[in-house]
């Protein structure tokens, strides 16, 4: 079975501290995804990834950055945590090619105070 | 304008009843994907069913099929004989293009299905 774990299930942090959420995968998939999940708005893409060290911008990319140095790695930095990033951040993988279907992590809900 | 539309309200029905939920797409690309996932209350989103744009047939997956409307645009799920453990929240989402840096979904905002003893 494949696997995505993320670091931290929940997580409470200040205004402005610098936050690292981690996602592993380990089916060797080359693509790897962060989503934010909101009430009504379903999941947003913020960054994703199709290989190591390369990285795109999703859909609301602002106020996050991305690092990939390893295949089965891939972690979402915010660089000045706010209060309007609060929300469940969800990370998937999947393979280059058929049939795309994305894995997902079980989520980490983070709140910032 | 919203590439997956998925604009029912809550959804109810009845234990060991067929739903169908409603999903509607926009692309102008010939090579797409469209998936349903499941999100249940723990919060971990579960793939159910897959449907290329070459496709011939509808795909079904078990108790799930999804109702492929190419001219219409739309990527109904149809979940027969539902039972308690079928509430959760539903997303449609679409894959534009090939592999590669087109891997990547694009999710409409979920529909929220309770199924009733």
């Amino acid at each position: 079975d494949v696997k995505v774990t993320q670091s931290s299930r929940y997580l409470v942090k200040r205004t402005g501290e610098k936050v690292f959420l981690e996602c592993v995968q380990d089916m060797d998939h080359e693509n790897m995804f962060w989503y934010r999940q909101d009430p009504g708005l379903g999941l947003r893409l913020i960054y994703f990834s199709y290989d190591v060290k390369m990285k795109e911008k999703g859909d609301i990319p602002e106020g996050y950055s991305v690092s990939r140095e390893k295949k089965e790695r891939f972690s979402l930095i915010l660089e000045s945590a706010s209060t309007n990033q609060t929300s469940m951040y969800l990370c998937a993988s999947s393979l280059a090619g058929f049939p795309y279907e994305q894995y997902f992590g079980p989520g980490t809900r983070l709140t910032v105070t | 304008a919203q590439k997956i539309t998925q604009t029912q309200p809550g959804m109810f029905v009845q234990e060991k009843e067929a739903v169908t939920l409603d999903c509607t797409y926009d692309t102008s690309d010939p090579s797409y994907g469209l998936f349903w996932y499941k999100q249940p209350s723990s919060g971990e989103m579960i793939f159910l069913i897959y449907q290329g744009s070459y496709d011939q047939q509808n795909a079904t997956e078990g108790r799930y099929s999804l109702n492929f409307q190419k001219a219409r645009k739309s990527a109904n799920l149809v979940i027969s004989a539902s039972q308690l453990g079928d509430s959760a929240m539903y997303f449609c989402a679409m894959r534009e293009g090939g592999g590669g840096a087109n891997s990547k979904l694009t999710f409409g905002k979920g529909i929220t299905l309770s199924v009733r003893p």
